[in-house]
């Protein structure tokens, strides 16, 4: 058990719609990651928050956001859902970001859109 | 800007004998480099991690991997497999100077799904 926390495991919904996926960090872990596991592209880096605030973006679609909240866990909202958007939605915290800390990962969210 | 190439997709061995999983990487700065493994429906987990101290690096479940610049590789070893050790393995890269907060995700390779033979 990692001790992250990805809720819901899965999640069924069709084109156009707009889903909210919920991370609870480990305890104790300010950086929260999200990352996205697709057959065609692999896993990629969507974005990274420390302690509430936005730190990096990676390839991350403008339909997508996401926030921190005070309390660390995190949220990632995708909208106007596309049938590529189906994919695996992993959350991932380490303790600060440096480089050396490793991150843990939740056992992701598989999203489904009909 | 950095990268990982993951030079085989698949590998099947039998079981007791040695798993070899080979990465090469390519990064701007000092790069810290990771294994992750994961089973079917799981998320990853780490293996083991290379932070600019012994070459060598041990792991978990009997895993081991070798840092090594000249060769810019970071090759997965295990003496002898088991059929538990079924799984895909990502090699992982994230370099960047930044101290403090670290403004980047990790580089994942494409993955090298695991076989073991009975």
């Amino acid at each position: 058990d990692s001790g992250v926390t990805q809720t819901p495991k899965h999640l069924i919904t069709a084109t156009g719609q707009r889903v909210t996926l919920r991370c609870s960090p480990r305890s104790g872990d300010l950086s929260v990651y999200w990352y996205q596991q697709s057959l065609d592209q692999g896993l990629q880096f969507l974005i990274q928050y420390y302690n509430g605030e936005e730190r990096a973006k990676g390839n991350i679609l403008e339909r997508f956001s996401a926030q921190q909240f005070p309390d660390l866990h995190s949220e990632l909202n995708l909208s106007s859902l596309e049938l590529g958007d189906s994919a695996l939605y992993f959350c991932a915290s380490s303790v600060g970001g440096s480089r050396n800390q490793p991150q843990h990962f939740g056992d992701g969210t598989r999203l489904s859109i009909l | 800007a950095q990268s990982v190439t993951q030079l085989d997709s698949h590998v099947s061995v039998s079981e007791g004998t040695p798993v070899l999983l080979r990465c090469n990487y390519s990064s701007s700065y000092s790069p810290s480099l990771f294994w992750y493994v994961q089973h079917p429906n799981k998320g990853l987990q780490l293996l083991l991690k290379y932070t600019s101290a012994a070459t060598l690096v041990k792991g978990i479940n009997g895993f081991e991997a070798e840092f090594k610049k000249s060769e810019t590789s970071f090759h997965l070893t295990k003496p002898s497999a088991h059929m538990s050790d079924a799984a895909e393995y990502f090699c992982v890269v994230r370099s960047g100077d930044y101290s403090g907060g670290g403004a980047d995700g990790l580089t994942f390779g494409k993955g090298t799904h695991l076989i073991i033979q009975p």
